[in-house]
């Protein structure tokens, strides 16, 4: 079972708009959130990632904000560039390393 | 370091064919993951391995699949036999245990024709 719900499934936004991506999670034993950015023919690679103690974590044009309560995280990606067409998963991993993804978000940067 | 590295990186094989894909994990990760990803489940968690030892195969969708770790430098993910719906990218992801960055291979792309 999908033990990561994201959304949306695709999402298109013009040059120098704001993208958001959510995800839901329900395991309470997750206590690491990265974020994974995968570019046709290449494998997943870590973008940010952001653990419970903190509610937000920014890394140049991208941020994490975390609702530990509701257990829902989100990527936003301020400035989208065409550069940033991608697909973009939201994973939560345990202590013992398990990680699940979300189903991922194909997003597509109109210039 | 090199990556993670697979191989092969495209396998097409006909339909009831042994296929076997082989992961290199980056030297000195103690943990190693097995991904299928498709446009209909995304990346799902087929089998991960803690220095060497299998954690969680539950996502190993049939007997048909079977994974090894004999050493802590390589692994085999074996589909006998295959069928076309195991067509997919398979990807092999290495890391530290106690959750760190995952490393993710090129992947192989599997057609079963």
């Amino acid at each position: 079972q999908q033990q990561v719900k994201q959304s949306p499934q695709s999402l298109i936004v013009q040059k120098g708009g704001i993208s958001i991506i959510n995800c839901a999670y329900e395991n309470t034993a997750f206590d690491y959130f990265p974020w994974y950015q995968q570019f046709p023919g290449k494998g997943p690679a870590l973008l940010i990632a952001i653990r419970p103690d903190v509610s937000e974590k920014k890394e140049g044009r991208f941020t994490i904000s975390f609702n530990k309560s509701a257990k829902q995280f989100s990527l936003h990606i301020m400035d989208s560039q065409p550069g940033d067409s991608a697909t973009y998963f939201c994973a939560a991993s345990n202590n013992n390393n398990d990680m699940r993804f979300g189903a991922g978000t194909r997003l597509t940067v109109k210039p | 370091d090199a990556g993670v590295i697979q191989s092969p990186r495209h396998e097409v094989t006909e339909m009831g064919q042994e296929v076997t894909l082989r992961c290199k994990p980056i030297s000195g990760h103690n943990s190693l993951f097995w991904y299928r990803q498709t446009m209909m489940r995304g990346l799902e968690l087929l089998i991960y391995f803690n220095n060497n030892v299998p954690i969680d195969d539950s996502g190993m969708p049939e007997d048909r699949f079977s994974a090894k770790m004999p050493n802590a430098s390589f692994s085999t993910l074996k589909i006998q036999p295959s069928e076309p719906r195991d067509s997919a990218v398979y990807f092999c992801a290495s890391s530290l245990v106690g959750n760190t960055e995952a490393f993710f291979g090129q992947g192989t792309r599997l057609t079963v024709v």
